[in-house]
């Protein structure tokens, strides 16, 4: 069975700071990961995705991902983070094609001035 | 393009009563999931669609649940009878296909008294 974790319930940072969401998964193939955010009373925005390909992956609002296959993380970074960036971050993970996506509990970030 | 469309944004019923929740996914999307959202026990999985046919229920709790998709533009996921604990968030996706990003709905908020 596949699953993720995202070990962190909270990341608390300052604004320009470095941010880091953690992720981990297991999954009996090639992994395909996704990360999402969650603003309040709103579903869940693709953030971006790695299938194969470079490592790090780069997605929407400045964040981007490194994908570590011999620790089979997925974290999610961005150089500077933002106040608007204060939402629910959910890592997901999935095998291919007609394989269901699953989510991990989702880490909530708190970004202040 | 409208996104996915969910109806109703909210829904409030007594126990025992059946309940009804609506969605339209992107056209052209051949992808339909939905999902339950809780505190306790995040985000779930309930089913499946590609093609407008159930890939994959293992997801739905119990045989109070039920879910069709009568054509590629609409689903339902129908609880007959409701219970207190069926209280959360449904979301409803859709994708081009079940590896790639998923457009989520805004959400109907379930609440059984």
């Amino acid at each position: 069975a596949q699953s993720v974790a995202q070990p962190e319930d909270q990341v608390n940072v300052a604004e320009g700071n470095p941010l880091t969401v953690k992720c981990t998964y297991s999954v009996s193939g090639n992994p395909y990961l996704f990360w999402y955010v969650q603003y309040p009373n709103r579903g869940l925005q693709f953030l971006l995705k790695y299938i194969t390909g470079d490592n790090l992956v780069k997605g929407s609002y400045g964040f981007e991902a490194e994908f570590n296959k011999s620790q089979t993380s997925f974290h999610l970074k961005k150089p500077s983070a933002l106040v608007s960036d204060s939402a629910l971050y959910f890592c997901a993970v999935s095998t291919g094609t007609a394989s269901k996506l699953t989510f991990g509990t989702g880490t909530r970030l708190q970004v202040t001035l | 393009d409208a996104g996915v469309i969910q109806s109703p944004r909210h829904e409030v019923t007594e126990m025992g009563q059946e309940v009804t929740l609506r969605c339209k996914p992107i056209s052209g999307h051949n992808s339909l999931f939905w999902y339950r959202q809780t505190m306790m026990r995040g985000l779930e999985l309930l089913i499946y669609f590609n093609n407008n046919v159930p890939i994959d229920d293992s997801g739905m709790p119990e045989d109070r649940f039920s879910a069709k998709m009568p054509n590629a533009s609409f689903s339902t996921l129908k609880i007959q009878p409701s219970e207190p604990r069926d209280s959360a968030v449904y979301f409803c996706a859709s994708s081009i296909n079940s590896n790639e990003k998923l457009f989520f709905g805004s959400g109907t908020q379930l609440s059984v008294l």
